[in-house]
């Protein structure tokens, strides 16, 4: 079915940047949509950017020319890389398999990123 | 963007019960809405997709119905595992949105 592993999170300052990556295995980053989707505990899910598998990105307006989203092939891991980081940044960032029609099939355990 | 409403925001129930919570988009989605699963330090795990269709290996207790803006989610006798929050999300267009969970507790 698949694994996804996250990875990258931490404690970061104000303005500052990250770069989380996801691991994936049992299927290939390639021919799939891939999703990244953030949730602040003890809230919701808020979807961030999907790229598709012609390698188009689509982003939410708050993370629009902040947040870029990008995959390599070869090494079959997807990739966000986040700049201008807030306070309000602060959640459990999850990447997913799917972003159609159809729902995100499997998903990472998250890595947690702190803003402070 | 489309807003996703759900309710209620969460419910008791004990095991056994039947259970149904409800998701409504602020315009029509046809049947693109999902359900979603989460459990603290779990990743999140789609039960439902399509509005109907069960993902694999979910358990036929749940159960999803609606099209349009009227959408539910049903859990038929209820299991110690099912305590968790449950969240719809819309697929009909970019951005993609969730609703706000609804979370089940235990009587």
């Amino acid at each position: 079915e698949g694994q996804l592993v996250e990875s990258g999170g931490g404690l970061i300052q104000p303005g500052g940047s990250l770069r989380l990556s996801c691991a994936v295995s049992g299927f290939s980053v390639n021919i799939s949509y891939m999703t990244w989707v953030r949730q602040v505990p003890g809230k919701g899910l808020e979807w961030i950017s999907v790229i598709h598998s012609d390698g188009t990105p689509y982003y939410a307006d708050s993370m629009k020319g902040r947040f870029t989203i990008s995959r390599d092939n070869s090494k079959n891991t997807l990739f966000l890389k986040m700049t201008s980081l807030r306070v309000d940044d602060t959640a459990v960032y999850h990447c997913a398999r799917g972003g159609t029609y159809f729902g995100m099939d499997v998903w990472g355990q998250g890595t947690t990123v702190t803003v402070s | 963007d489309i807003q996703m409403t759900q309710s209620p925001s969460s419910l008791s129930a004990a095991v056994g019960d039947r259970v149904t919570f409800t998701c409504r988009p602020s315009e029509t989605i046809s049947s693109y809405l999902n359900w979603y699963q989460v459990k603290p330090g779990t990743a999140p795990k789609l039960l439902i997709y399509v509005a109907t269709l069960l993902s694999n290996g979910v358990p036929e207790r749940f159960s999803g119905s609606g099209s349009g803006t009227d959408f539910n989610l049903t859990i038929t006798n209820l299991q110690p595992e099912d305590f968790a929050t449950y969240f719809c999300q819309q697929s009909y267009a970019l951005p993609l949105t969730f609703g706000g969970g609804t979370q089940v507790e235990m009587k």
